[in-house]
């Protein structure tokens, strides 16, 4: 199972709005709506950002914003903040009942 | 509150094995599947099992298959994964997750291990 396609690096100014997006195929993106997206600063263990494509959990911030088209999801933060400022990865449940993450994309707030 | 607490840090030989645990508290164990998940220095993060606490049922990454096994204790609501044959490609943060259908939330500490001679 190859890994979910993510741009390296994504950067905005505060204020700004930033979409990452996470290609996968239609064995993993396609084929269920079990996308989820995790935010981790360095040193520290991933968050969950986003689960089911775009759900939000109890407590993240309602400036992110998840989406799924086809074998393609995104991950939209608006109202960019110095805190936002870190490595984001995709996730998906596949065909072959395992899980795949994506590459990693760095967020930087300029 | 959920939370995952993992063993401590840990230094192997090549060829040894690796066993980390990860104790859960904080919710009904068994209604929740934990999930392995790994990061090698300065690399991405590398999904590789998961286990129903419930049934003992496993799935495996391809990669990892043969040498990787995970378990659980339900009466100390701690999983358990074990690597065997250890390469210096196996260095890096081991990370426990509650695994609910399909994300995982919320993470242990992270352990980790290195292979060092």
């Amino acid at each position: 199972q190859s890994a979910l396609t993510q741009p390296a690096s994504v950067s905005g100014s505060p204020g700004q709005s930033i979409t990452i997006s996470c290609t996968g195929t239609s064995s993993d993106i396609g084929a269920y709506n079990y996308v989820s997206w995790y935010q981790q600063h360095p040193g520290k263990a991933p968050k969950l950002m986003i689960y089911d494509v775009s759900n939000r959990p109890s407590g993240v911030s309602n400036r992110f914003s998840g989406f799924k088209s086809g074998n393609t999801a995104s991950l939209t933060i608006s109202g960019l903040q110095a805190e936002d400022e870190a490595d984001y990865y995709c996730s998906s449940y596949t065909t072959s009942s395992t899980y795949v993450f994506g590459t990693g994309t760095k967020v930087t707030v300029l | 509150q959920v939370q995952l607490v993992q063993s401590g840090a840990d230094v192997k030989r090549p060829g040894a094995s690796v066993k980390v645990s990860c104790k859960a508290s904080g919710y009904t164990f068994t209604n929740n599947g934990i999930t392995w998940v790994r990061q090698a220095p300065g690399q991405g993060l590398e999904w590789m099992g998961w286990i129903s606490t419930y049934s003992g049922t496993t799935h495996y990454a391809q990669t990892l298959q043969g040498r990787f096994t995970m378990t659980t204790d339900t009466s100390t609501t701690t999983a358990y994964m074990e690597l065997r044959g250890l390469t210096y490609d196996d260095t890096g943060i081991y990370y426990c997750a509650r695994g609910v259908s399909g994300w995982f939330d919320p993470w242990g500490q992270g352990t980790l291990v290195t292979v060092s001679s």
